[in-house]
């Protein structure tokens, strides 16, 4: 079956702009994760939805983040007003709840923010 | 900080050679798993292992826990080119939340 896809897959903008990045989860998974990976570091949590329950945002690290699960599909994080630190791959990973929360990823977002 | 820090940051080993890469967490666990990434790519999944359990292989790797050190570690057996990549844990303190907590990883080179 189809994996985690996302969109699109490289993103350049100017400091300043809005973006958005688009993740499409497995069919059927009831949990999706954003993080965040710079180079050469780990995974930085962002946010995680679970089904029909608040998200838990705890992660986001400024207010100019935010992201939106439609239909419990679908997620776009929006990063507003970019800054150049905000520069990475952002990754989205879904699992299902019998899992063990055994997530899979997408091939990621790479943001550049001139 | 992390809850999951790995060791070595990098490791550089000849084709055939086993590699070993060792994982500390800071709070009580559920379960810890392990994911590959390759340059440029989203992670796969490994392996999971659960508190309850100590060891546990698939294929080429055994994985080992041990909750009263808080550490787990990977062992790649007969490595190979292919297995270069960055070795990933991550811990879930607690199935219901939900969150993993990834550590920086371990870049693994193995040479031909």
């Amino acid at each position: 079956g189809a994996g985690v896809s996302q969109s699109p897959s490289n993103k350049v903008t100017e400091k300043g702009k809005d973006v958005e990045l688009r993740c499409d989860p497995i069919s059927g998974h009831t949990a999706l994760y954003w993080y965040r990976q710079s180079l050469g570091q780990g995974l930085e949590f962002l946010i995680y939805f679970q089904g029909n329950s608040a998200p838990d945002k705890s992660g986001l690290p400024s207010d100019r983040f935010s992201a939106e699960r439609t239909g419990g599909s679908v997620s776009t994080l929006t990063i507003q007003r970019t800054q150049q630190e905000d520069s990475a791959v952002y990754l989205c990973a879904s699992s299902g709840r019998n899992s063990y929360n055994e997530q899979f990823f997408g091939p990621g977002t790479r943001l550049t923010v001139l | 900080s992390q809850q999951g820090e790995e060791d070595p940051q990098a490791l550089s080993i000849q084709e055939g050679e086993n590699a070993t890469m060792n994982c500390s967490y800071k709070t009580s666990i559920n379960n810890l798993q392990w994911y590959r990434q390759n340059s440029g790519r989203g992670l796969v999944h490994l392996i999971l292992i659960r508190s309850n359990e100590r060891e546990k292989h698939s294929g080429r790797l055994r994985v080992t826990l041990d909750t009263s050190k808080k550490s787990s570690s990977l062992l790649i057996t007969a490595s190979r080119a292919a297995d270069t990549a960055s070795y990933f844990c991550a811990t879930d303190a607690d199935t219901n939340a939900g969150k993993s907590t990834f550590g920086d990883g371990t870049t693994l080179t193995v040479k031909p």
